[in-house]
């Protein structure tokens, strides 16, 4: 079964620090591997997404995450995070086609910036 | 243009009663998603809807659950005497296709509160 596992519940960070968000992810098959931003009282915004090719991926709002297969991991970093960026991150892995195009969540990370 | 609609935002019910939850996707979008965020439990998948095809019902935690998707647009998930422990915000997504490529745009979710 597929599953997705986001170790960190809560990080603090400083405005102005780097960021880095842990996801290990298991599935069976060539994993879509995602990276959802949930904002108090918001909706489930995109930030990126892996399919093939490049491992290392750039989405929105200065994000970037990197693919490794051999560590089954696919972590967010951001070089200098923003106070903004405080919110409930979450890594979601899902499949190519039909039922499997499902996302499996990770139980997600809450950040607080502090400034 | 518009995104993915839910309502009512917040609904607190009776255990015991029955409830009603909308969805509208964005127009023409094949594929629609209901998943359930609660505390604890994390965001999980409970039934997806692809054009005409039969749902996937496979993530419904019981048969209290039930959803249709009229001609292929609005989605309305129903829960049956309902459950202190189905208390939850149910979200809703779309997207184009079914399939990890196309990205599965969320609603703002629905809050319900289960007396």
């Amino acid at each position: 079964a597929q599953s997705v596992t986001q170790p960190d519940i809560h990080i603090t960070v400083s405005e102005g620090a780097s960021l880095e968000l842990r996801c290990n992810y298991s599935y069976g098959a060539t994993p879509y591997l995602f990276w959802y931003v949930q904002s108090p009282g918001q909706g489930l915004q995109l930030l990126l997404k892996y399919f093939s090719g490049d491992t290392l991926v750039q989405g929105i709002k200065g994000f970037e995450a990197e693919f490794k297969r051999s560590q089954s991991s696919f972590n967010l970093r951001k070089p200098s995070v923003h106070w903004s960026d405080a919110a409930e991150y979450f890594c979601a892995v899902g499949g190519n086609t039909g039922t499997a195009s499902k996302l499996t969540f990770g139980t997600g990370t809450r950040l607080q910036v502090t400034l | 243009g518009a995104g993915v609609s839910q309502s009512p935002s917040n609904k607190v019910t009776e255990k015991g009663k029955d409830v009603e939850l909308r969805c509208d996707p964005i127009s023409g979008h094949t594929a629609l998603y209901w998943y359930r965020q609660s505390l604890g439990q994390g965001l999980e998948f409970l039934i997806y809807f692809q054009g005409n095809s039969a749902p996937d019902k496979s993530g419904l935690p019981s048969d209290r659950f039930s959803a249709e998707r009229t001609g292929g647009s609005v989605s309305t998930l129903t829960i049956q005497r309902t459950q202190q422990e189905d208390s939850a915000v149910y979200l809703c997504a779309s997207s184009l296709w079914a399939g990890g490529y196309n990205e599965q745009f969320f609603g703002p979710g629905t809050r319900l509160t289960v007396l």
